[in-house]
Parts: structure tokens; sequence; C-alpha cells
């Protein structure tokens, strides 16, 4: 148990449609990034986001964008979903310069 | 920009010790991470090492040599429940992602 969850678990949406992912920090925790795992691979980094601001970005389009609350909850929106896009999202926090991140269950997205 | 490699497979049996190697390329980091994953489950940290040499956290241990780009991660007496995907990570010098290798999946048989 991390103390970071993650809603929904699983969801399924029709391709050219839109998507919000949510993640509840641990407690205290003011840095929240977010990863797309496809099958059998590593996560990728898709951004972070440190005290509300986006402080660092990967490899993705802007259709995939996100927000942090004061609370230091955390939403993923993806927008025009792919096939591709099927992937189990992760949400990361950790406090600051810490090296150790606390992962969520994450949410499986499948686009049919 | 950054990349790892680990192998993608093994198999050991119950009470064995398995050794994942992860070679990398970086133009600098901070560190070396290593992360457990069950299936459907989220990562987990296991163990970092921000200077070369052995970490040692009970049955597991992780080890970094910046000179040779190289890190593993060893698992000692091995249980049914250590059967899981091992990936290595590094957070970069400048930013904050961590990036993550292909993982490792370590299948413990009896």
């Amino acid at each position: 148990e991390t103390g970071v969850t993650q809603s929904p678990t699983h969801l399924i949406k029709t391709r050219g449609q839109q998507v919000t992912l949510r993640c509840s920090s641990q407690s205290g925790h003011n840095t929240v990034s977010w990863y797309q795992q496809a099958l059998g691979q590593g996560p990728q980094f898709i951004f972070q986001y440190y005290r509300e601001e986006e402080n660092g970005r990967g490899n993705f389009p802007p259709r995939f964008s996100g927000l942090q609350f004061p609370n230091y909850s955390s939403e993923l929106n993806v927008n025009a979903l792919e096939l591709d896009d099927s992937a189990l999202y992760l949400c990361a926090s950790r406090l600051g310069g810490n090296t150790e991140a606390f992962f969520g269950q994450g949410t499986r997205l499948t686009v049919v | 920009g950054q990349s790892l490699e680990q192998p993608s497979e093994v198999t050991a049996v119950e009470g064995a010790i398995v050794q994942i190697n992860c070679t990398y390329q970086t133009s600098g980091f901070y560190g070396l991470s290593w992360y457990q994953q069950h299936d459907g489950g989220a990562p987990t940290f296991l163990s970092y090492n921000g200077l070369d040499g052995l970490e040692e956290t009970g049955r597991f241990s992780s080890f970094l040599s910046r000179s040779d780009s190289y890190g593993y991660l060893l698992l000692q007496e091995l249980q049914m429940k250590d059967s899981a995907s091992y990936f290595c990570a590094v957070r970069p010098a400048a930013g904050n992602k961590l990036t993550f290798g292909g993982g490792t999946r370590v299948l413990v048989k009896p």
C-alpha cells in the first residue's frame, strides 16, 4: 500500500473520445508524475507537476495534458484518443528531491 | 537522452540467486533505482544507488558502477512471491523524470 490512489481502475473508451484519469498523491507529496506503460514494457514518462506547475515533459503530443490541484491531487487528460493510447497509466508521487517515487495501482485504459 | 538495457526474462528455482543486469547510456544522472512490479500491480521501490558500490536491503542487493555504465540487482534466496517484473530506472541530472528499462520478468519455479 503506497498511499497513492488512482481512479478509475479500468476504463474502455472509443477512438476519438476524451478521457480524464485521476490521482490522489501520498499525503504531503508535492510532486506528481504520470507514466504510460504498454503491455510488456517499462513505464514511459509523460509529464511531471510540482506545486501545480508542469516542470518536465516526455515525448508525448499536446493532446496529453494534466493538472495538479492545491491539495496535490492531479489529473491526466487525453483528447482525441487513438488505439495506441491503450495502456496502463500510472501516477507516482514523491516529496521534492526524495529519490523514492510511490506509484499508484494504475488505470488500465482500453481504446476500441 | 537515456536508454537502459535489461534481459527480458530470467527463470530460476526457489532458493536460488538471480542477478539482473542493467546497462545504460546517459549523459549524467543522479543514481540508479530498481522497482518491482507484480502482474496487475503498481511498481514498488526496491533499491537506490546514488554512489558506486553495493547496497544491501535484506534478500535484495543492488550495485552500481558509473565507470562501466552498469548496475545490477541481486535477488537471493528466491521465493515464489519474487516472481514479478523488475525495472531499473535512472533519474537524470537535469530534470526529475525516471527513465525505465524495458523490465526483466523473473519466473521462480518450485
